[in-house]
């Protein structure tokens, strides 16, 4: 089944301190790979898209992804948190270009001053 | 902000209740999606539309229908409101035909039934 799991549901990490959010895909020949940030009462908002080449992808905010095939993993990574960056983050996949984003249930991030 | 508007923001509605969310796509979008997001969930395709035809539809029963307009708005429509159906509810607007790969996601319309 086509599925996406994020491994933690909440975050906590001390501002300036580094951050990985983990996320996992059911394998398939071709994928394409997101993250997308919520803020509270708000819609989503693309950080970063992997869709072929370079497995280290960048995106907005200073996050970075890197996709791992052999893993089926897509985790998000920052080397230094602030607190505007308190949201939930939600990892996404398409399996077709065309086809319907299948998002997984979110992880909370929450920055301590 | 990503030129995807959706309207109402906020709704109040009575279960049995019909309701009606609207959508405008991002200029040059042809193709629009709809989610529903339970509080704490991740948000659950509930169908896409393409040039005015449903193209790709989700676990939802047939009561959750919808439109799209020749302007590539879109309209979601629910009848017989259920307390369950209290969500968020985005829209998505894409451009299929180039890879489709990007959607932009409105604000949403929360809807609380009760």
């Amino acid at each position: 089944a086509q599925s996406v799991t994020q491994l933690d549901s909440q975050v906590p990490v001390f501002e300036e301190a580094p951050v990985e959010l983990r996320c996992n895909y059911s394998s398939s020949v071709s994928v394409y790979l997101f993250w997308y940030v919520q803020y509270p009462n708000q819609g989503l908002q693309l950080l970063l898209k992997y869709l072929s080449g370079s497995t280290l992808v960048k995106g907005i905010n200073g996050f970075e992804a890197e996709f791992n095939k052999s893993q089926t993993s897509f985790h998000l990574r920052k080397p230094s948190v602030h607190i505007s960056d308190t949201a939930e983050y939600f990892c996404a996949v398409m399996y077709s270009s065309a086809s319907k984003i299948i998002f997984g249930s979110g992880t909370r991030l929450s920055i301590r001053p | 902000e990503t030129g995807v508007t959706q309207s109402p923001t906020h709704l109040i509605k009575t279960r049995g209740q019909q309701v009606t969310l609207r959508c405008s796509s991002q200029s040059g979008h042809n193709t629009v999606s709809w989610y529903q997001q339970a509080l704490g969930q991740g948000p659950q395709f509930i169908f896409q539309y393409y040039r005015e035809e449903e193209n790709g539809r989700g676990n939802f029963p047939p009561r959750f229908s919808g439109l799209q307009f020749p302007n590539y708005s879109s309209e979601l429509n629910v009848n017989a409101l259920e307390l369950d159906d209290s969500a968020l509810y985005l829209c998505a607007s894409s451009r299929t035909g180039t890879g489709g790969t990007e959607a932009f996601f409105g604000q949403g319309t929360r809807l609380t039934v009760v």
